[in-house]
């Protein structure tokens, strides 16, 4: 149980292009999902908490506008890098909260190369 | 005070050695904690989760000291396939929300 699933797993674009990734949970209902953002050789750093039929809690720094996320169902959220740059190039992880416990699952993970 | 620190590492140790890693918290009010590892360019795993005083299983066993805020890993009888960087997570502000991460120790264990 407890699985997550993300989409795609590899983005290589143009500078400028929007990204849109997809996180989904398999086999369980998450009314709260988080996306996470990860340089080489860094810790993970939390991006935004995705709300289902509400709106992201974004984390001091984290420009709103440039990532969009939306939460739509209880099994997927979607968080898109609009205008990507070089900049943006990172691991990209979502998670969600199975249980009550507070433990969370991550998916395979996003590698987004903006040239 | 880091909200999460862990020992830097790498730890480097034959196969078969014991090794224990380290984590201090700063949120006193924080009720569970968790171990993820986390192998090189993938996502992080669930290893344990921690509750009360402490958890087992197999190999690995972790330790909840709340009077000193920090928590242990041991991972006994090392494997080649126990290499990976292993992070101390606390919730943030005591909820069950956000997880602070910590940077995370490197073991390599070697033959």
């Amino acid at each position: 149980g407890a699985v997550v699933s993300q989409h795609p797993s590899w983005v290589i674009c143009k500078s400028g292009t929007s990204v849109k990734i997809e996180c989904r949970s398999l086999d369980f209902q998450a009314t709260t999902m988080f996306w996470y953002r990860q340089f080489p050789k860094q810790s993970l750093m939390l991006m935004a908490t995705s709300n289902e039929g509400s709106k992201a809690t974004y984390e001091q720094g984290v420009e709103k506008d440039k990532f969009l996320i939306n939460h739509a169902s209880l099994t997927l959220s979607t968080l898109t890098v609009t205008s990507a740059h070089p900049e943006d190039s990172s691991f990209y992880i979502c998670s969600a909260r199975a249980g009550h416990r507070g433990a969370q699952y991550f998916g395979p993970g996003t590698r987004l190369l903006v040239l | 005070r880091k909200e999460v620190e862990q020992d830097p590492g790498p730890f480097n140790v034959p196969e078969g050695a014991t090794v224990a890693f380290n984590c201090t918290y700063s949120n006193s009010a924080s009720q569970s904690f968790f171990w993820y590892r986390q192998d090189c360019r993938k996502e992080p795993k669930l290893l344990m989760s921690v509750y009360s005083s402490g958890n087992e299983d197999g190999r690995f066993t972790a330790q909840l000291n709340r009077a000193s805020q920090y928590i242990s890993l041991l991972i006994r009888d090392s494997k080649l396939s126990d290499s990976a960087t292993y992070l101390c997570v606390v919730p943030f502000s005591g909820g069950y929300n956000k997880l602070i991460f910590g940077a995370g120790t490197r073991l390599a264990v070697h033959p």
